[in-house]
């Protein structure tokens, strides 16, 4: 049981270049989510989704596009990099049953550590 | 729109010793969650405490505990008996309820002196 994984760990990138970051999660899950960390900002929610299939804006979602075409993977795409997105991004996910219990928590990824030149 | 604010960018604290990071939050939800993370140097996020809206009595889980104050909209994590390892980032954070989202704050870096 991985939990959740991220790939890459790390990568950088030049402007205007593209890439996607892979988040996988092996709990079933039915909740997943992206963020990024920016120094003095904690936590920003980019995209989420509730379900394969489905995906929602956050709160810093520009720049970003995001796909769940299996229940297990969220995926991550920058278009065209900007060094504004220079960022630690961190996958989570949760499950929607647990959810109701009220004390579900989200479970992180080790992070991606992206530097856009 | 939900809010976390924690106003203390670092604090430190002697070894053995008791620690309150502080947390206030802002929502017109009558029903949601609170949270706290620790986020040591090598980046994970731990998850450590949970409190619910409705629950009556402060969460605790070992060392940790929150001080949940609804009246005064705090949810304030106490570190008791401090350890070197609990030298990291703490986040608090609020669920959204639709998606499970998180609102987090803007964290307090915790260093414990030996």
């Amino acid at each position: 049981n991985a939990g959740v994984t991220q790939t890459p760990k790390f990568r950088v990138l030049k402007t205007g270049q593209s890439m996607t970051l892979l988040c996988a999660q092996d709990m079933n899950h039915e909740y997943m989510y992206w963020y990024r960390q920016d120094p003095g900002m904690g936590l920003r929610l980019i995209h989420y989704s509730v379900g394969e299939g489905t995906t929602a804006k956050g709160e810093v979602p520009d720049g970003y596009n995001v796909s769940r075409l299996k229940k297990q993977n969220f995926l991550l795409g920058l278009e065209s990099a900007a060094p504004s997105q220079t960022s630690v991004y961190f996958c989570a996910s949760s499950s929607q049953e647990r959810v109701r219990t009220g004390q579900e928590t989200q479970y992180f990824g080790p992070g991606t550590r992206l530097l856009v030149l | 729109a939900q809010k976390i604010t924690q106003t203390q960018p670092g604090m430190f604290v002697q070894e053995k010793e008791a620690v309150t990071l502080d947390c206030t939050y802002d929502t017109s939800d009558q029903s949601y969650g609170l949270f706290w993370y620790k986020q040591p140097s090598s980046g994970e996020m731990i998850f450590l405490i949970y409190q619910g809206s409705y629950d009556e009595q402060n969460a605790t889980e070992g060392r940790y505990s929150l001080n949940f104050q609804k009246a005064r909209k705090s949810a304030n994590l106490v570190i008791s008996a401090s350890q070197l390892g609990d030298s990291a980032m703490y986040f608090c954070a609020m669920r959204e309820f639709y998606g499970n989202k998180l609102v987090f704050g803007a964290g307090t870096i915790l260093r414990v002196k030996s």
